[in-house]
């Protein structure tokens, strides 16, 4: 999507290793967000940032930890990963104003935990 | 925990007739959005009604919103099987200090040619 990456598209890896994904945006948007989708639970909210250094947890923070050194990237960390964490990973983006525009969401990450 | 709830879960229609999607929520919202998603891609944002809106339109989508029901339905007309996708309704709560958006489990329309 338009001004907004995400990377890798795709992993595997090992239960109980670090994963970093990454989230870079390229609209100056002062909101970031990560999610997490899986069946039967639709989007659930990981962590989030309202700005450089300010993050915050969401519903499902657990196991999981982020950074915010700059604007444009949003850093999620499984800190050692297992199973339960096996799911599409999805960053978003809003504006200043957010009762006036939506989200624009990247276009995933899949992680795989064996 | 999911603010909106999606209903039906699953619709099937034949391109041409139209869909409507409701959605239903617990709390006070600032505004409700609707999201589009393909199958393997991130979501895409549709359409957002403010709390003191009643009814939007976007080309073939129409949005309604009942804030004493806590409701919303989406309504796609004219289905083409290019609108085969989930679709999400997501809520912008009123709490304070929320800055976020909360997503319903989401629905599957399938537009058969």
């Amino acid at each position: 999507d338009a001004g907004i990456t995400q990377s890798p598209r795709h992993k595997v890896t090992e239960t109980g290793t670090p994963v970093t994904l990454r989230c870079h945006q390229t609209e100056n948007h002062r909101y970031m967000y990560w999610y997490r989708q899986d069946p039967g639970h639709g989007l659930r909210l990981i962590h989030y940032s309202y700005g450089v250094k300010d993050t915050d947890k969401g519903e499902v923070s657990d196991g999981y930890s982020v950074s915010r050194s700059k604007t444009e990237d949003f850093l999620l960390t499984l800190e050692s990963a297992t199973s339960s964490q096996t799911s599409v990973y999805f960053c978003a983006i809003s504006e200043t104003n957010r009762q006036n525009y939506g989200y624009t969401f990247g276009s995933g990450t899949r992680l795989t935990v064996v | 925990s999911q603010q909106g709830e999606e209903d039906p879960q699953a619709l099937s229609i034949q391109e041409g007739e139209n869909a409507t999607m409701n959605c239903s929520y617990k709390t006070s919202i600032n505004n409700l959005q609707w999201y589009r998603q393909n199958s393997g891609r991130g979501l895409v944002h549709l359409i957002l009604i403010r709390s003191n809106e009643r009814e939007k339109h976007s080309g073939r989508l129409r949005v309604t919103l009942d804030t004493s029901k806590k409701s919303s339905s989406l309504l796609i007309t004219a289905s083409r099987a290019a609108d085969t996708a989930s679709y999400f309704c997501a809520t912008d709560g009123v709490q304070g200090g929320s800055e976020k958006l909360v997503f319903g489990k989401g629905m599957k329309l399938t537009v058969n040619p």
